[in-house]
């Protein structure tokens, strides 16, 4: 069964403060490993994609790396307007129908 | 401009009613998914469909229903066998290029 734990679950950073959150995951061959942010009462917004391990991929202040254990979403010098709730999700060889496995996220809260 | 819609954005209803979740897309995906989220946990898969007339069952699928008559529309029934039908309910479309695009979502509160 596919698994995706994220930590922490909530990181509060002052504005500026750069730090990682964490995608740890077990799959049975990994398809794809997905980013998403999402703001409270709306749906996620799709960030990245990344499909094998040492792949980066960057967005502004954020940048996506995975190995082949787990993924880290990095974000340097954050604004406030980067809180969110960031969500982590997989999506296996095997699995049918382009099913993703989610894990809990991480409730980023940047302050002035 | 294209996209993923919801509606409504919030719905209310009296414990043994079933309710329609509309879900619409003109981005021209294939496939079209539903997710519930509730606090604490992550996206549940309830359906799934890749193709017009034809959709499949997610981990969480008991007391719900789904129709794909069009490949725009992607309508969700929540039946009175839901046990735990208040949560928050996302519809989701894709290409075969995997990445999965999300709607606004709907509240569903059942009293």
């Amino acid at each position: 069964e596919d698994q995706v734990t994220q930590s922490p679950e909530a990181l509060r950073l002052q504005e500026g403060e750069s730090s990682s959150l964490n995608c740890s995951y077990t799959v049975s061959g990994l398809r794809g490993l997905f980013w998403y942010r999402q703001d409270p009462g709306k749906g996620p917004e799709f960030l990245f994609t990344l499909y094998s391990a040492g792949e980066e991929k960057e967005k502004e202040r954020l940048k996506a790396t995975l190995t082949k254990k787990e993924s880290f979403l990095h974000i340097t010098a954050p604004k406030p307007e980067d809180s969110a709730t960031y969500l982590c999700a997989v999506q296996s060889l095997t699995g049918g129908g382009n099913k993703l496995t989610f894990g809990t996220g991480t409730q980023l809260k940047v302050e002035l | 401009d294209g996209g993923i819609t919801q509606s409504p954005k919030y719905l209310f209803r009296k414990e043994g009613q079933n309710v329609t979740l509309s879900c619409e897309q003109n981005l021209n995906h294939d496939a079209m998914y539903w997710y519930r989220q509730d606090p604490g946990q992550g996206l549940r898969l309830i359906y799934y469909s890749q193709i017009v007339n034809d959709f499949q069952k997610g981990d969480i699928a008991e007391g719900y229903s789904v129709s794909r008559e069009k490949k725009e529309s992607f309508p969700l029934t929540v039946t009175s066998a839901q046990k735990n039908p208040t949560a928050f309910y996302l519809c989701a479309s894709s290409t075969n290029s995997y990445e999965q695009y999300f709607g606004p979502g709907t509240r569903l509160t059942v009293t």
